[in-house]
């Protein structure tokens, strides 16, 4: 048991349709964050909510954006959907300890997404 | 900006083997490393961590690492692989900004042992 949960865990969709994907944080965890894991490539990092607000966001297009909800639990949506969006996404959640140097990632087992 | 490299893409060994998968950093700040593993169809799991201290890492299965400063470098080692290795294996940095941090992976390293 991975201690983060992912739905749906496989979604078939058509370009230019939009998605949803979403995620329950471990536990004791408030922060999350997304990453696409194109195949045969390591995650690349999407963005991170914390406390209800992006803070920071890698290098996509706004046809990715998300959002937190008070009980920490997430959604990644993603519009205009295009044949390069197809991947696996994966929900990150750790916990924000200020100045500590130490966040403990747990991931999900992820959504797999394939855009036809 | 920072980044991770992941020298070998597919490796492929016999049941006893030694194991050593090579990743490089470019990073200019303090760095915290991982290694993590993705064994087919599960949830990435982390196999071990440096922060500071012991440049040497020991982690879980067996596994450990080595940080090199002068090299940027975190070689993952393991002295004897079993099938049951048979993974993909991802470095990490831990990167900073704005007092929020993310992790930045390499592009993985897909291990297969042959019993």
């Amino acid at each position: 048991d991975a201690g983060v949960t992912q739905s749906p865990t496989h979604l078939i969709k058509t370009r230019g349709q939009q998605v949803t994907l979403r995620c329950s944080p471990k536990s004791g965890h408030d922060t999350v964050s997304w990453y696409q894991q194109a195949l045969g490539q390591g995650p690349q990092f999407i963005f991170q909510y914390y406390e209800e607000e992006e803070r920071q966001r890698g290098n996509f297009p706004d046809r990715f954006s998300g959002h937190q909800f008070p009980n920490y639990s997430s959604e990644l949506n993603v519009n205009a959907l295009l044949l390069g969006d197809s991947a696996l996404y994966l929900c990150a959640s750790s916990l924000n300890r200020g100045t500590e140097s130490y966040y403990g990632y747990t991931f999900g087992s992820g959504t797999r997404l394939t855009v036809v | 900006a920072q980044s991770v490299s992941q020298h070998n893409h597919h490796v492929i060994l016999s049941e006893a083997a030694s194991l050593e998968l090579g990743c490089n950093y470019s990073y200019g700040g303090t760095v915290n490393l991982f290694w993590y593993v993705q064994y087919p169809g599960q949830h990435l799991q982390l196999l071990l961590k440096y922060f500071s201290g012991d440049p040497l890492v020991k982690g879980i299965k067996g596994f450990e690492a080595e940080f090199i400063k002068s090299k940027f470098s975190f070689n993952l080692r393991k002295p004897s692989v079993q099938w049951s290795d048979t993974a993909e294996y991802f470095c990490a940095v831990n990167s900073w900004s704005g007092g929020y941090n993310k992790l930045i992976f390499g592009a993985g390293t897909r291990l297969a042992v042959h019993p």
